[in-house]
């Protein structure tokens, strides 16, 4: 399976600034996700990257408040824009090659807003 | 409105003993189920999938069975260990409706397994 190395694992930010996550895959991957964890609560998916296009935005996340790239089919970035308090969460990038080739995650970057 | 839920936050078992984690669907297009397990500060690790095409799928210790009439699936631990405790989330994808490979994830349970 795929390896993921997702930077960064943690970080606390002031509102009103923004921080981009990377994950970096170790092979060509077919998808590329963002979800969200916030605590006590399931992963929730924000977003498909898709390569060379917009990503693809699940209802309730918009591309202004986090914008993502993926330039390639190794590399995605997710940027958590304008923060509040209430965008304090793990994000995680998921990848997969095809749906039998099963998901793997990326160990996650645990945001805290002040 | 939650397709896929696990209603059980918390489950205890003894070492050695059978741990049964539940879950339960709504959509009727998803087509194939995950379980993965969570440590703290961690990412989520794949366990063991089963495709609606079948009813069991085993992988040493961990068995997931799948009932579609029921839209219900479990995942059976044996014998249960220490090192199983995290938290347990099923997730379920729809690849024949045109779902994009996107996964639907329960809420999660916590699996204690005391010595």
């Amino acid at each position: 399976s795929a390896v993921i190395s997702q930077k960064p694992s943690r970080d606390i930010c002031q509102r009103g600034t923004s921080l981009t996550i990377q994950c970096q895959v170790d092979s060509q991957v077919t998808m590329m996700f963002w979800y969200r964890q916030q605590p006590g609560q399931s992963l929730t998916l924000i977003a498909t990257a898709n390569q060379g296009s917009e990503a693809t935005y699940e209802s309730g996340f918009v591309i202004d408040k986090f914008p993502i790239s993926r330039p390639n089919l190794t590399f995605s970035t997710l940027t958590v824009s304008n923060m509040s308090p209430e965008d304090s969460s793990i994000y995680l990038c998921s990848v997969t090659k095809g749906q039998l080739y099963g998901y793997t995650f990326g160990s996650g970057t645990r945001l805290t807003v002040v | 409105d939650q397709q896929v839920k696990q209603n059980s936050p918390s489950l205890s078992v003894q070492e050695g003993r059978i741990s049964i984690l539940n879950c339960d669907y709504t959509n009727s297009m998803f087509d194939y189920f995950l379980w993965y397990k969570k440590y703290p500060a961690e990412g989520p690790t794949f366990l063991i999938s089963i495709s609606s095409i079948k009813d069991k799928n085993e992988d040493g210790r961990f068995t997931v069975f799948l009932n579609k009439s029921a839209k219900h699936l479990s995942l059976h631990i044996v014998p249960s260990q220490p090192g199983d405790s995290a938290v347990y989330f099923c997730a379920a994808s729809a690849i024949s409706g045109g779902s994009n490979y996107k996964l639907t994830f329960g809420k999660g349970t916590l699996l204690t397994v005391n010595p």
